[in-house]
Formats: C-alpha cells, sequence, structure tokens
C-alpha cells in the first residue's frame, strides 16, 4: 500500500513571496505520478501540477514547480509570486502507473492549508 | 464539455434513511471514481471503475454502501441505512486511458442528522 504526507497542516506567506509545500511518500512501486491538487473554498479539486516518476526532469507550470526527489521519496511544491487567489488547500497524491496506460485510484495526503495574506 | 456532473449537491437526510448520490462522467472517459472526504480521514479512494466494471472497491467502508455504473454515462452511490459518520464530501472523478489527470466534479455534500 502507498502512503503519502504532508507535514505542514497550516502555511501563511505573505503575497508575491515564495513558498514550499513538503510531501513525501512510501511506496514499492517502481512506476508512478505524483500530483498536487488545490481545493479553494469552493471544494472544487483542481489539477496544479504533476510529475511522472520515470521523468528527471522537474515539472513546471508557470509560477508552479516541483522538485521531485526520487531516491528519498520527495515531492515537493514550489510556488513563486504567490498570490492572493493561491490561498487553498494543497493536496499531495500519488498513483500506479500500470503499463498499457490503465489507470488506478488516488492516494492522498492529509493536506496543506496555505493561506496568502495581502 | 460539461465537466464531471454530480447530483445532488447538498443532501441532508435523517439516520436510517437510504441516499443516493448521481454522477454523470465527461463524455469519452472510461475510468470512473469515487472519492469521499472528511476532516477525519480526508480524501479517500471508495470505489473506482473501467468500462462500467468495479475494478477496485476496496476502499467501501462497509456493507452499507454500495456502487453501480449501468452504462458509460451513469454512475451511482448508495448508502443503506446512512449513519451520521456518513456524513461526509463525496466526489466522483473521471479519467481516460494515456491521460493521468482525474477530473473531479463539484462533489454532493452529505450531512446524516
Amino acid at each position: 500500500a502507498q502512503t503519502v504526507t504532508q507535514s505542514q497542516p497550516e502555511m501563511s506567506v505573505q503575497e508575491a513571496e515564495t513558498v514550499t509545500l513538503s510531501c513525501t511518500y512510501d511506496t514499492s512501486e517502481s512506476n508512478y505520478y505524483l500530483f498536487w491538487y488545490k481545493q479553494p473554498p469552493s471544494r472544487q479539486m483542481i489539477l496544479v501540477i504533476r510529475q511522472e516518476a520515470y521523468k528527471q526532469q522537474n515539472a513546471t507550470e508557470n509560477r508552479f514547480s516541483v522538485n521531485f526527489q526520487k531516491a528519498a521519496k520527495s515531492f515537493s511544491l514550489k510556488i513563486s509570486d504567490s498570490q492572493l487567489g493561491d490561498t487553498a488547500m494543497y493536496f499531495c497524491a500519488f498513483m500506479i502507473q500500470y503499463s498499457g496506460g490503465g489507470a488506478d485510484g488516488l492516494t492522498f495526503g492529509k493536506g496543506t492549508h496555505l493561506i496568502i495574506q495581502p | 464539455d460539461a465537466g464531471v456532473i454530480q447530483s445532488p449537491r447538498h443532501e441532508v437526510t435523517e439516520m436510517g434513511q437510504e441516499v443516493t448520490l448521481r454522477c454523470k462522467p465527461i463524455s469519452g472517459h472510461d475510468y470512473l471514481f469515487w472519492y469521499r472526504q472528511t476532516m477525519m480521514r480526508g480524501l479517500e479512494l471508495l470505489i473506482y471503475f473501467n468500462n462500467n466494471v468495479p475494478i477496485d472497491d476496496s476502499g467501501m467502508p462497509e456493507d452499507r454502501f454500495s456502487a453501480k455504473m449501468p452504462n458509460a454515462s451513469f454512475s451511482t452511490l448508495k448508502i443503506q441505512p446512512s449513519e451520521p459518520r456518513d456524513s461526509a464530501v463525496y466526489f466522483c472523478a473521471s479519467s481516460y486511458p494515456g491521460n493521468n489527470e482525474q477530473f473531479f466534479g463539484p462533489g454532493t455534500r452529505l450531512t446524516v442528522l
């Protein structure tokens, strides 16, 4: 079974600052995906960024980037130039990658509540 | 596309009543997932389907919970009888092979009194 741990229940930073959210995971699988999802107060789950475990290059999406350390089983999210609209719960998630492209369910961490102060 | 559609958005019921949550996946997606979110347990996978067939139901908490997918465009999650500890937000998500992203619906907030 897979586990995902987010050790920061809540973080608060000033607008325009850079913030890093931590995530570690445990698995015996070799092929998998990692994700960061954002959940604003509307409770809609929004994909922020994804990483394939076989790719060494860290994924980036505009102001969002990850630091993926496969050996350490670490997957942190960096938000640059933070904005008020980034205030939300952020969930780290894990999914096994099956050969042939089959999907699996997501295993989520408990989340980090990020507050961007004006 | 309208995205994943869930109904109702809110449900309040009394203990012992039957509750049915509904989900319409994105057209063309052949994977459908049901998740539950609570403060205590966070987000957890209940069950998922591929081509209308249940693949993994190991997350279904007990026999009071059942899920069906009679066709590619509709799924239900039923709780009978409901209990206060079933109060949670229930999410449905869908995806298609080759795209590992799961698209979530808006969720159903269930309150069992």
